[in-house]
């Protein structure tokens, strides 16, 4: 099994629907979550922490379930530039090395 | 602040020759990460470094690949007598110090792309 599992893509939505993206992780010793986007051919950059009360930025709320081991990222109000592989990364520190899921892919159309 | 720099952007090899990466980590960081993308797959995980230590290489093929972060200079990814399965994406990360929850964010490079004739 995978240390993070994330839903299989791709979701194809229309402009101003809402998403949700799950994860899951299989060490219950992690400690850090995160939210990372990656566009075609460009380097994975930080969208968001998830934090243990869950956390909201703009259209985009990060909730994480420690009982469950699992993490989730909804995105609300969609638009054409919110298309892109979505990855969700986890560390249990103590200098452990960061894990990123798969990526699960979400095209937004007109 | 400069943020993590990788250089070459683009590197072409012929079979049999030797690739060198490398990536300048952020100010203030002592932690290396490299990963391997090949088009339409994900990202993994090939070694993680802290200055003069290996610390996980996991990832890494047993033979032609090794990594090295040395106490100065820029971390380096060394591929010897490549080959055609080698070409792909190589980004390298790095993080602030480990052991405080938060600091265990990555900053990426634009990358490498390393294309094999």
């Amino acid at each position: 099994r995978k240390e993070v599992e994330q839903d299989p893509g791709p979701f194809n939505v229309p402009e101003g629907a809402t998403v949700a993206f799950n994860c899951t992780y299989s060490n219950s010793a992690s400690q850090s979550f995160f939210w990372y986007r990656q566009d075609c051919r460009k380097e994975p950059k930080l969208l968001m922490s998830v934090y243990s009360s869950g956390n909201e930025d703009g259209r985009f709320t990060a909730q994480l379930n420690r009982a469950s081991q699992y993490i989730s990222l909804l995105i609300r109000d969609s638009k054409l530039s919110d298309s892109a592989t979505y990855l969700c990364v986890v560390n249990r520190g103590g200098g452990f090395k960061t894990i990123f899921g798969a990526g699960t892919r979400l095209f937004v159309k007109a | 602040n400069a943020g993590v720099m990788q250089n070459p952007r683009h590197l072409v090899r012929r079979r049999g020759q030797e690739a060198r990466l490398r990536c300048s980590p952020m100010k203030g960081h002592s932690h290396v990460y490299w990963y391997r993308q090949l088009p339409e797959e994900g990202l993994k995980f090939m070694v993680y470094l802290q200055k003069e230590n290996i610390i996980d290489e996991s990832g890494m093929p047993k033979e032609r690949f090794s990594a090295e972060f040395p106490k100065e200079g820029p971390s380096i990814l060394r591929i010897q007598q490549v080959v055609r399965g080698d070409s792909a994406a190589y980004f390298c990360a790095s993080s602030p110090q480990q052991g405080n929850p938060g600091n265990e964010k990555l900053f990426f490079g634009s990358g490498t792309q390393l294309s094999v004739l």
